[in-house]
């Protein structure tokens, strides 16, 4: 069984680019959930993606978009890249979005630093 | 509003020393609760979580809905337990999104 992959594992911008992370699901998961986590702080939901449609959305504004293909594979894509979207992402994958109680399982997380 | 509480940014303690991480929420419905651990160099992991009632590696943790808690608890510290834990809590509703803490660093000194 493959776990949660993510690519690629550092990433360097600068503002006002735009940039595009993606994430393997788990074998056999449906649902891929995107998370930030800024230094020092905890995860932070960003949205949900259960079979190729947008699930829930936490407080993030639009030119954070994203998408869940066939497969279920996903990708983040962050426009207008400000500093303060420097930080970890990670993307976790569970088997049913519809469990709250579902395990989800995290990736290694994409390091993005803008400058 | 949903939120999750650790007070502690880091805790300190010897090998077999007992272990208490703390967590409170802030939730109107009925919350799942979650800890989650990040060993050094390794990804975030599911701990336990309170509707499995398990002990895991040791560590147990109780809901007290009361005092809105869900505190991590092991008796005796080992060295292998030095980690980054995070609490969690879903909201039950059409995602199972986590709300997370800010972690508490647990160290386990020899």
């Amino acid at each position: 069984e493959t776990g949660v992959t993510q690519s690629p594992t550092h990433l360097i911008k600068t503002r006002g680019q735009q940039v595009t992370l993606r994430c393997s699901s788990q074998s056999g998961h449906n649902t891929v959930s995107w998370y930030q986590q800024a230094l020092g702080q905890g995860p932070q939901f960003i949205f949900q993606y259960y079979r190729e449609e947008e699930n829930g959305r936490g407080n993030f504004p639009p030119r954070f978009s994203g998408l869940q293909f066939p497969n279920y594979s996903s990708e983040l894509n962050v426009n207008a890249l400000e500093l303060d979207d420097s930080a970890l992402y990670l993307c976790a994958s569970s088997l049913d979005a519809g469990t709250s109680t579902d395990t989800q399982y995290f990736g290694p997380g994409t390091r993005l630093t803008v400058l | 509003a949903q939120r999750v509480t650790q007070p502690e940014k880091l805790l300190s303690v010897f090998k077999g020393a007992p272990v208490e991480l703390k967590c409170n929420y802030s939730y109107s419905g009925s919350p799942e609760l979650f800890w989650y651990v990040q060993y050094s160099r390794q990804r975030l992991q599911l701990l336990l979580r309170h509707i499995s009632r398990e002990s895991i590696k040791g560590f147990t943790a109780d809901l007290n809905k009361g005092e809105t808690s869900f505190h991590l608890k092991k008796p005796f510290a080992q060295e292998e337990d030095s980690a980054m834990y995070y609490c969690a809590l879903s909201a039950w509703g059409a995602t199972n999104k986590l709300i997370f803490g800010t972690g508490t660093l647990l160290a386990v000194q020899p």
